[in-house]
This record gives C-alpha cells, structure tokens and sequence, in this order.
C-alpha cells in the first residue's frame, strides 16, 4: 500500500550536533519529495525539496538524500541549534493523472542544550 | 514567508450547526488547497481549487464543501458539523502548474472544536 513514514516519531539531540531524520516511502513512481519543519501552534514551513532525477541537494545547514533503489529519504541537519526544534514532516507527490501529495505523520525532533 | 491568512484562528461551535474557514492569499498563486491535520495522521487533503470556480476533492472530502470566487480567497465549508471534523484546518497555496511539482506553503491553520 502507499506509506510516507518515518523510522523514529521522537529524536533527541545535543546542540551543535548533526541530525539526521529519515524517511521511507512505498510507491517508485513518486517523482518530488519535500520536507516540512513545523513549530508549535504553527502552519508547516517549506525546507527543502528533491526531485527523483537528483539523488543529493544541500540548502543551508540543511541536506536532503534520496536513495531511490531503497525508497528512501533523509534529512540532515549540520550543527543543531534550539531553533531547529520541531516535528518534521516528509511528503511525497507524484503525478497521477492528476494531483496527489502524501504526507508522513512526523518525527518531532528535541534539541538539548 | 508567503502571504496566507486562515480565519478565524481559533473556533468552537457546536453540532449540526454551519461553519466556515476562509484563506485568503496575497501571492496570486492559481492553486490552493485544504488539508486537515490529527494526530498520528499526516495532512489529509480535503479539498483543492486550480483556479477560480476550478476545484476537486481530495481524500477526505466528505462533509466539506469548498468554493473559490476571486483567486485570493478559499472557503471551506462545512455545512453541518459534527464532533469527527474537529481537527486542526490548514490552507496551501503554490504557484505553478500541477503537474510540475512545486512546493505547497502553508498557512497558520484554524484550530476548530466541535462539542
């Protein structure tokens, strides 16, 4: 069936430290992944985005890795700062003859100071 | 962060009575769309619009009616709540066209509760 999941629904870091959130989905045919940071009382804010010709794409502090022979996808965060604490959300979309976006449930992410 | 408005942010009403969300967006994108958020659950897409008086259900449409006269603005509807629709409701816009794959940014949402 169609899944957009994430391996840990809760991931504690030290500040400074990398972060790692990853990511599974089900259907092949998904062409375009996208991963959301959400805060409280908050709408979901754009991070960053892969399309499934490229397997690596780095913003700021940020990098996204797509392993497409696994169906699988990671977010990296360098240097983890209490700003980065958040849920998490990954969402596949494909084209299905007509629209359709699917997203995880979330991995809420702790940043220790 | 792009322009999206939700209101009211916050509603509490009870069964059977009528509600309506209103999004309104300032970046005259073409698509927006309605999604409802709970818990242990991702977004879920109730409804979306491509264009003015252009819209077509989503997943969890049932119980929800949608409509979109001017391109700014996006009403959610529902016309006789009841306690499953209490959710957290949010808005997206994105430019572009659907079927090339472009980020949907979000609005702040409207927590609704139904008693």
């Amino acid at each position: 069936g169609e899944s957009v999941g994430l391996h840990l629904p809760t991931l504690s870091v030290q500040e400074g430290d990398n972060s790692i959130i990853n990511c599974a989905y089900s259907n092949s045919a998904s062409d375009y992944f996208i991963w959301y940071k959400q805060e409280s009382g908050k709408g979901p804010q754009f991070i960053i985005d892969i399309r499934s010709n490229m397997d690596k794409r780095q913003g700021q502090r940020v990098t996204v890795l797509l392993n497409k022979t696994v169906k699988h996808l990671s977010l990296q965060i360098a240097a983890t700062q209490p700003g980065d604490s958040a849920v998490y959300f990954c969402a596949e979309s494909r084209n299905t003859g007509g629209f359709k976006t699917i997203f995880g449930a979330g991995t809420r992410l702790f940043v220790k100071a | 962060d792009a322009g999206i408005t939700q209101s009211p942010r916050h509603k509490v009403t009870e069964t059977g009575t009528p509600v309506t969300l209103r999004c309104h967006q300032t970046e005259n994108h073409r698509y927006m769309y309605w999604y409802r958020q709970d818990p242990g659950h991702g977004l879920r897409l109730i409804h979306y619009s491509y264009g003015v008086k252009d819209t077509d259900k989503g997943e969890v449409s049932d119980g929800y009616s949608v409509s979109r006269s001017k391109t700014e603005d996006f009403l959610l509807t529902l016309e006789s709540a009841t306690s499953s629709q209490t959710s957290v409701y949010f808005c997206a816009i994105s430019a572009g066209q659907l079927l090339s794959n472009q980020p949907q940014h979000f609005g702040d949402g409207t927590r609704l509760s139904i008693l």
